[in-house]
């Protein structure tokens, strides 16, 4: 199976602040990579797909990048609205899909 | 605007079935393209695939549930749905349907349901 490690598990910033969320797969899998966004009691929302394609209606604030085993989640100046879970998630071994662990972001 | 909708009970019985309906608006579950997927999420926990089935039929499980596991499509309903067998404390999770895309650098969920909390308990 292909595991996937995010890192930071969580993550205290402000408001205005560039945040980098960080995950890796553990065999290389191209560009199957995707980002999630949950907030509390809700469904993930899909966020960036094939690592660094923009879903539609996302803001441009949210970026991604990375190929191979590594890969980078950037939000460029967050909003209030950001402060929620993120998740990778890695579709390269179907049809075994696996997320990783999660990312929580936190107000400072 | 595909809408996605799980029903079901929400407490199940240790070592009984545990079955979910995803009812699909806005969409045919019969358009290609897509496959018909169920992801769990154990209370303050991260997301685990159990598995999809595509409309033509075609399932794939994770590994760890496959003897469990049972996903099938009704085309005539527009509804997908799960059956979990031989259930335990460890199968209390909320449970989302989602529709997975097939895309041209892999697969990812688009529409995603609103979530149900299902409990294993006596």
């Amino acid at each position: 199976d292909i595991q996937m490690t995010q890192s930071p598990s969580s993550l205290s910033a402000s408001v205005g602040d560039r945040v980098t969320i960080t995950c890796r797969a553990s065999q290389s899998i191209n560009r199957y990579l995707n980002w999630y966004q949950q907030k509390p009691g809700k469904a993930p929302k899909l966020l960036i797909y094939a690592a660094s394609s923009l879903q539609s209606g996302v803001p441009s604030r949210f970026s991604g990048s990375g190929s191979g085993t590594d890969f980078t989640l950037t939000i460029s100046t967050l909003q209030p609205e950001d402060f929620a879970a993120y998740y990778c998630q890695q579709s390269f071994s179907t049809p075994l899909y696996t997320f990783g662990q999660g990312t929580k972001l936190e107000i400072k | 605007q595909v809408q996605l909708q799980e029903s079901g009970p929400g407490l199940v019985k240790p070592s009984q079935t545990l079955s979910l309906t995803c009812t699909v608006s806005g969409g045919s579950i019969s358009s290609g393209g897509y496959y018909w997927s169920w992801i769990r999420q154990h209370p303050g926990k991260g997301l685990e695939w159990i598995g999809y089935s595509s409309h033509s039929g075609n399932n794939y499980y994770n590994p760890s549930l496959k003897s469990r596991v049972t996903i099938s499509v009704d085309t005539s309903k527009n509804q997908f749905s799960l059956k979990l067998t031989s259930v335990t404390a460890a199968d209390t999770a909320v449970y989302y349907c989602a529709r997975v895309v097939d895309g041209g650098y892999g697969d990812y969920v688009d529409y995603w349901g609103q979530g149900i909390l299902v409990t294993v308990s006596s």
